[in-house]
């Protein structure tokens, strides 16, 4: 069974840069045909993709974020990461990792992790 | 404010049918598949139903989903007092970005 876990700061002070890193069990990242992507939370609102990394490598960013986002594969550790610069209090967030079989369809979730933006 | 328009809650009785609804536009569910999303109070979201009206395994045959044109719409049938959640879609834009609803809070009465 696939399994996806977020790891990560859960505090972050304002204009820094968020890093979380999902570590993938129970199959390969390298598998062919997935997509891994980053979904946020704000509390009490609804989801926001973020970003998405296709196992060949090519990215699809969130237009809003494009100019604050990274998002990379490490297959050697079965993990991929998000990186998210100059972050403020809007970027405070339950933040997903999950696994997408289409561009918008993803079968499998992390459970997620809190990170507030906060000095 | 979401690409995709949803009402922000519905409401049914235990073994009625409710149906959520979900309007977009020409770049998005006119043009590609959707998703639909049922997020349990303090869980992740879970896959409901795939490329239109497909349900993943273990998905019970109570959830069904429909496209007609630039709109979709999930209907549940039967319904449970476990069924009460919230209720998201989700779309391809093909201005490369994925796009999600606002979200539809289920309450059983």
């Amino acid at each position: 069974q696939l399994q996806l876990q977020e790891s990560g700061p859960g505090l972050v002070k304002p204009s820094e840069t968020l890093s979380l890193t999902c570590t993938v069990s129970g199959g390969s990242i390298s598998s062919s045909s997935y997509y891994w992507g980053w979904i946020r939370q704000p509390p009490g609102k609804g989801l926001e993709w973020i970003g998405s990394i296709y196992y060949s490598g090519s990215t699809y960013y969130n237009p809003s974020l494009k100019s604050r986002v990274t998002i990379s594969v490490d297959t050697s550790k079965n993990q991929f990461s998000l990186k998210l610069s100059s972050v403020t209090a809007a970027d405070t967030a339950v933040y997903y990792c999950a696994r997408l079989v289409t561009r918008a369809g993803a079968d499998y979730w992390g459970q997620g992790t809190l990170v507030t933006v906060s000095s | 404010q979401s690409v995709l328009t949803q009402p922000p809650s519905a409401s049914g009785t235990p073994g009625q049918r409710v149906t959520i609804s979900c309007s977009g536009s020409s770049s998005n569910i006119g043009s590609n598949y959707v998703y639909w999303y049922q997020q349990l109070p303090g869980t992740a979201p879970k896959l409901l139903i795939y490329r239109n009206n497909q349900r993943p395994s273990g998905v019970p045959d109570r959830f069904s989903g429909s496209k007609s044109g630039t709109s979709a719409s999930l209907a549940i049938s039967g319904l449970r007092s476990e069924d009460e959640a919230d209720y998201y879609c989700a779309a391809w834009d093909d201005s490369l970005k994925v796009v999600f609803g606002g979200g539809t809070k289920l309450t059983v009465l």
